[in-house]
């Protein structure tokens, strides 16, 4: 079972430049999150949407753009990369709310 | 908003010592609880959960944690630790009804053989 499936699972972007960020699910999942990981900082969410059309945002929004067009993806935008991006990035769903995430495997993401 | 805390960045363990990391939690109405482990270089994994019931819950690998309301606390325990647990800890919360998850900030368990 594929599960949650991130890509790319790296990536270099240059300060300015832009990238989108792909998560798909086979889980029939309702809930979709991107949450960014970083050092002593656990995981914040970014944004996450509770359907297909729908996005909001999360505790560390700023810089980022989602979207929602199909149920089992879910695409973080970055429309200007900046070095404070510099992070791994975790796309994560859950069946309906309040039940566990399954998560991706993660894209390591450096801003030079 | 809520807020969880970690008692531990990095714990330094022996093989078959106990284990027991800290969970604290700010919200003060009905929570649902978890705890996440993250294998170096892999994703996070779901080891137990608490949604009601029995405040004892028994995950996988032989962890368990207790939920002590009064102190708004899931402390993850294990008896006897090996090598294979060396790996990064996270409590998470989600508010019955509310919309996402809260994180803590981890810790890192390391186990030596």
């Amino acid at each position: 079972n594929a599960g949650v499936t991130q890509t790319p699972k790296f990536r270099v972007l240059k300060t300015g430049q832009s990238m989108t960020l792909l998560c798909a699910q086979d889980m029939n999942h309702e809930y979709m999150y991107w949450y960014r990981q970083d050092p002593g900082m656990g995981l914040r969410l970014i944004h996450y949407s509770v359907g297909e059309g729908t996005t909001a945002k999360g505790e560390v929004p700023d810089g980022y753009n989602v979207s929602r067009l199909k149920k089992q993806n879910f695409l973080l935008g970055l429309e200007s990369a900046a070095p404070s991006q510099t992070s791994v990035y975790f796309c994560a769903s859950s069946l309906v709310l309040n039940q566990p995430q399954h998560f991706g495997d993660g894209t390591r993401l450096s801003i030079l | 908003a809520q807020s969880v805390s970690q008692h531990n960045h990095h714990v330094i363990l022996s093989e078959a010592a106990s284990l027991e990391l800290g969970c604290n939690y700010s919200y003060g109405g009905t929570v649902n609880l978890f705890w996440y482990v993250q294998y170096p270089g892999q994703h996070l994994q779901l080891l137990l959960k608490y949604f009601s019931g029995d405040p004892l819950v028994k995950g996988i690998k032989g962890f368990e944690a207790e939920f002590i309301k009064s102190k708004f606390s899931f402390n993850l325990r294990k008896p006897s630790v090996q090598w294979s647990d060396t790996a990064e800890y996270f409590c998470a919360v989600n508010e019955d009804y509310g919309q996402n998850f809260v994180f803590g900030p981890g810790t890192r368990l390391s186990v030596l053989p």
